[in-house]
């Protein structure tokens, strides 16, 4: 079945970068979009970044332009997201999804969540 | 951007009721609209699809209609294991954006 496994934990310091990675099985990795979505403290779900994973075109939320990096790596089958310049308005739980076709909105199936915290 | 409304902010209903959650978008994206359930401490799990589709697996007391900028999830008769929080999003536009979610709980 569709499983969408992504890292653990993180806790950062205002100012570090984090990378967060979200392996995918049980489907062809390069027929859909790999989407970042994240959810900080009794807020509403923000979508961040989509990832086409059959040609590396990537689509990014302007509030996070110069920031956030997404990559990918076919032979793994897995997706990073990198955001630099940490802020403690940053903590927040992050989800991978994957999106129904390469750069499809709709989001399918879900990681487990990664629970960032950016604290000094 | 395109901003998402939801009402009610949250709800209390009992075992059996019908239950009803309006979306509005700040303006028209057809059908490309989602719904989504939200258990607490769990990952965003997908109900409906393109304003009325029912996603596979998902029980039939789920429905969704509506389009253009007013969309609406009924659940037909509500069961203990819907107690959730329910999110629209759209996908007509980057970025994608979604509702400030409707708490639901049994009363």
């Amino acid at each position: 079945q569709v499983q969408l496994v992504q890292s653990g934990a993180e806790v950062k310091k205002p100012g570090a970068s984090l990378r967060l990675s979200c392996l995918a099985s049980g489907y062809p990795f390069t027929a859909y979009a790999v989407q970042w979505v994240r959810q900080a403290p009794g807020q509403r779900l923000e979508w961040m970044a989509l990832i086409n994973a059959g040609n590396g075109n990537t689509r990014y939320s302007q509030r996070f332009q110069g920031r956030l990096t997404m990559t990918w790596n076919t032979s793994a089958n897995t997706a990073y997201m990198e955001l630099s310049s940490l802020r403690s308005e940053d903590t927040a739980v992050y989800y991978c999804a994957r999106g129904r076709g390469v750069s499809s909105g709709l989001f399918d199936s879900w990681g487990q969540g990664t629970l960032v915290t950016v604290s000094s | 951007d395109i901003q998402m409304t939801q009402s009610p902010s949250s709800l209390s209903a009992s075992v059996g009721d019908r239950v009803t959650i309006t979306c509005q978008a700040s303006q028209d994206i057809s059908n490309y609209l989602n719904w989504y359930q939200q258990k607490p401490g769990k990952a965003p799990n997908l109900l409906i699809y393109d304003a009325s589709d029912l996603e596979t697996g998902v029980p039939y007391r789920f429905s969704g209609s509506g389009s253009g900028t007013d969309f609406t999830l009924t659940i037909s008769s509500l069961q203990p294991e819907d107690i959730a929080t329910y999110y629209c999003q759209q996908y007509d536009n980057l970025p994608f954006t979604f509702g400030p979610g409707t708490k639901v709980d049994i009363k």
